[in-house]
């Protein structure tokens, strides 16, 4: 079955140290990888997105990720967090079939 | 900005009992999805839609839950009878196509004592 994994499920960092956040699926066809993300409060919304042409990608805030196909990866990364960056982040994987799935989540929390 | 409104924003229900949710999406968006959030996990989708028909409902437990989409603009999702285990967050989303970024609203927090 399709699925995607992420594999941190809380992170603590302090401000002004790199991130990365792990993010793995399983399905051998074409997809499209998307990070949204859900500050305290708020709905989800698109941090960014992968839909063909070159793997390294770049979203809002500074963030960016890089699909890997040989490793079934769309990890994200920062630079240097924020403690606005405190919030819950989810990989989906949008399949063949236009069905998109999603990560468990990952809470990360950001000392000030 | 458009958003995507969904309400009640909270539900506390009685299990047994019917409940419903009401979602309008950004307007011109073809594609609209329910999803269910429990707590701890991701969003799992329920239905999507794609005008007023449905394209994939494959993890709805249609023997309780309902959906439509009568005039492919706003949607209505129902749970008859709620189970305690419908306990969750019930997400609404809309894309202008099946083949892009999904757009959320708030959600619609159920609580089934």
């Amino acid at each position: 079955a399709q699925s995607v994994s992420q594999h941190n499920h809380h992170v603590i960092l302090s401000e002004a140290a790199s991130l990365e956040l792990g993010c793995n699926y399983s399905y051998g066809g074409t997809v499209n990888l998307f990070w949204y993300v859900q500050y305290p409060g708020q709905h989800l919304q698109l941090l960014l997105k992968y839909f063909s042409g070159d793997p390294l990608v770049k979203g809002i805030k500074g963030f960016e990720a890089e699909f890997i196909k040989s490793k079934f990866s769309f990890n994200l990364r920062k630079p240097s967090v924020q403690w606005s960056d405190t919030a819950e982040y989810f990989c989906a994987v949008k399949t063949g079939g236009f069905k998109t799935i999603f990560g468990a989540g990952t809470r990360l929390f950001v000392k000030a | 900005e458009a958003e995507v409104a969904q309400s009640p924003r909270y539900k506390i229900t009685e299990k047994s009992q019917a409940v419903a949710f009401w979602c309008d999406p950004i307007s011109g968006h073809a594609t609209l999805y329910w999803y269910r959030q429990i707590l701890g996990q991701g969003p799992e989708l329920l239905v999507q839609f794609q005008d007023e028909s449905v394209v994939d409902d494959s993890q709805l437990p249609k023997d309780r839950f309902s959906a439509e989409r009568l005039k492919g603009v706003d949607s209505t999702l129902k749970i008859q009878p709620a189970e305690l285990g419908d306990s969750a967050m019930y997400l609404c989303a809309s894309s202008p196509g099946a083949n892009t970024e999904a757009f959320f609203g708030q959600g619609t927090r159920l609580t089934v004592v």
